[in-house]
């Protein structure tokens, strides 16, 4: 098993580009999770999904877009990339019903937008 | 609304001397209780949970916490730091039913000097 796996490692985009952060998981794990990570800040939930076609807001959706079209890939869609979207983000799922809470974490995709 | 409190931003502890790092939750119902633990330019692993039972958990890498209701606590101890201990360390709330999504403290820098 890879687990969850991210691509690509590292990123700059230039204020206004798009990109796709890639995320795949092979343990069948019906959810899914995408957080960013800001220095002194801890992780913040972006979007989540529970299983394919359903996804949902976390706390900071806002210039970010998912999709959820097969069971282990979750992408995220960043449209006119801003400076606030500096960040690590992380990739994570999990496998309801009793453990949904124990996430398995990809190791991160550090973007900057300048 | 729920938030997860790590008061120390930054502990440097002697290898071999003990450790323990603090997390205070505010949250309406039963949490569910983790600490995570991140190395540098890695992803989150999980250390060890609380679900409901014995208030003393262990976990992996010899860590283990305890669950105090009175005191809204769930600190995290080590007898004895590794070296290979330092690392930033999460402690995080599990919140909003089945979907399993987390609220995660700001996390506390661990180093250890030989």
């Amino acid at each position: 098993n890879a687990g969850v796996t991210q691509t690509p490692k590292f990123r700059i985009l230039k204020i206004g580009q798009s990109m796709t952060l890639q995320c795949t998981q092979d343990m069948n794990h019906n959810y899914m999770y995408w957080y960013r990570q800001d220095p002194g800040m801890g992780l913040k939930l972006i979007y989540y999904s529970v299983g394919a076609g359903i996804t949902d807001k976390g706390e900071v959706p806002n210039g970010y877009n998912v999709s959820r079209s097969t069971t282990e890939d979750f992408p995220l869609r960043l449209e006119l990339a801003a400076p606030s979207q500096t960040s690590v983000y992380f990739c994570a799922s999990s496998l309801p019903p009793d453990r949904a809470y124990e996430q398995y974490f990809g190791p991160g995709t550090r973007l900057t937008v300048t | 609304a729920q938030s997860v409190t790590q008061p120390d931003i930054h502990i440097t502890v002697s290898e071999g001397a003990s450790l323990e790092l603090r997390c205070n939750y505010s949250y309406g119902a039963t949490p569910y209780l983790f600490w995570y633990v991140q190395s540098p330019g890695q992803g989150l692993q999980l250390l060890l949970k609380y679900f409901s039972g014995d208030t003393l958990v262990q976990g992996i890498k010899g860590f283990e916490a305890e669950f105090k209701r009175s005191q809204s606590s769930f600190n995290l101890r080590k007898p004895s730091v590794h070296w290979s201990d330092a690392a930033e360390y999460f402690c995080a709330v599990g919140y909003g039913g089945s979907q399993g999504n987390l609220i995660f403290g700001k996390g506390t820098k661990l180093s250890v000097k030989p």
